[in-house]
């Protein structure tokens, strides 16, 4: 079946923009995760759902990111009024279920990579 | 707070050298290990996990709790091994950890 899918694949905008960056999970996957990827690093945990709940946040580095999954389904992240330093790939990655002791394989979309200028 | 350090971000074998790339972590409880890896112009796909304690593609890790590492290791590295691979951890069994990422190449 189709894998995660992510949209748009690039993303430039101006400083200041607000910008949404959309998740399409695995059909059936309960869980989905937004992680950052700046230039250069590993991947960065930013939120994360099970169904439409979002359980942790913690990530997110600042009040100008927000996420959501009204249905459980598709997921978007927005990033308003843009800032360089937002710029890096953003990942999503869909589980089939996750538990306190367990790990179910995350599997991930292509990215979106941001811009800022 | 967990942490995962790659001392190494380029390694650079000839094909046919054992290669070994280094993970080290730091969490004081008993997280999960992983080995993700992205091949080019590929999206980052897991390799494999500690307790699975299987072999893919010739690759295998050994968690050592004492020494805190999850070493990946194989004998023979081969030209399509070439590849970003991360290390990564959970402690919860959700949110993932990762490392800054090795760059290995394998050379002809």
């Amino acid at each position: 079946g189709a894998g995660v899918s992510q949209s748009p694949r690039y993303k430039v905008a101006k400083r200041g923009q607000d910008v949404a960056l959309r998740c399409d999970p695995i059909s059936g996957h309960v869980s989905l995760f937004w992680y950052q990827q700046a230039l250069g690093q590993g991947p960065e945990f930013l939120t994360y759902f099970q169904n439409e709940a979002q359980l942790d946040k913690s990530g997110l580095p600042s009040d100008r990111f927000f996420a959501e999954r009204p249905e459980g389904s598709v997921s978007t992240l927005k990033i308003q009024r843009t800032q360089q330093e937002d710029s890096a790939v953003y990942l999503c990655a869909s589980s089939s279920e996750t538990g306190l002791y367990s790990y179910n394989e995350q599997f991930f979309g292509p990215g979106t990579r941001l811009t800022v200028l | 707070a967990q942490r995962v350090t790659q001392p190494e971000k380029l390694l650079s074998v000839f094909k046919g050298a054992p290669v070994e790339l280094k993970c080290n972590y730091s969490y004081s409880g008993s997280p999960e290990l992983f080995w993700y890896v992205q091949y080019s112009r590929q999206r980052l796909q897991l390799l494999l996990r500690h307790i699975s304690r299987e072999s893919i593609k010739g690759f295998t890790a050994d968690l050592n709790k004492g020494e805190t590492s999850f070493h990946l290791k194989k004998p023979f590295a081969q030209e399509e091994d070439s590849a970003m691979y991360y290390c990564a951890l959970t402690t919860s069994g959700s949110r993932l950890t990762f490392g800054e990422g090795t760059q290995l190449t394998v050379n002809p």
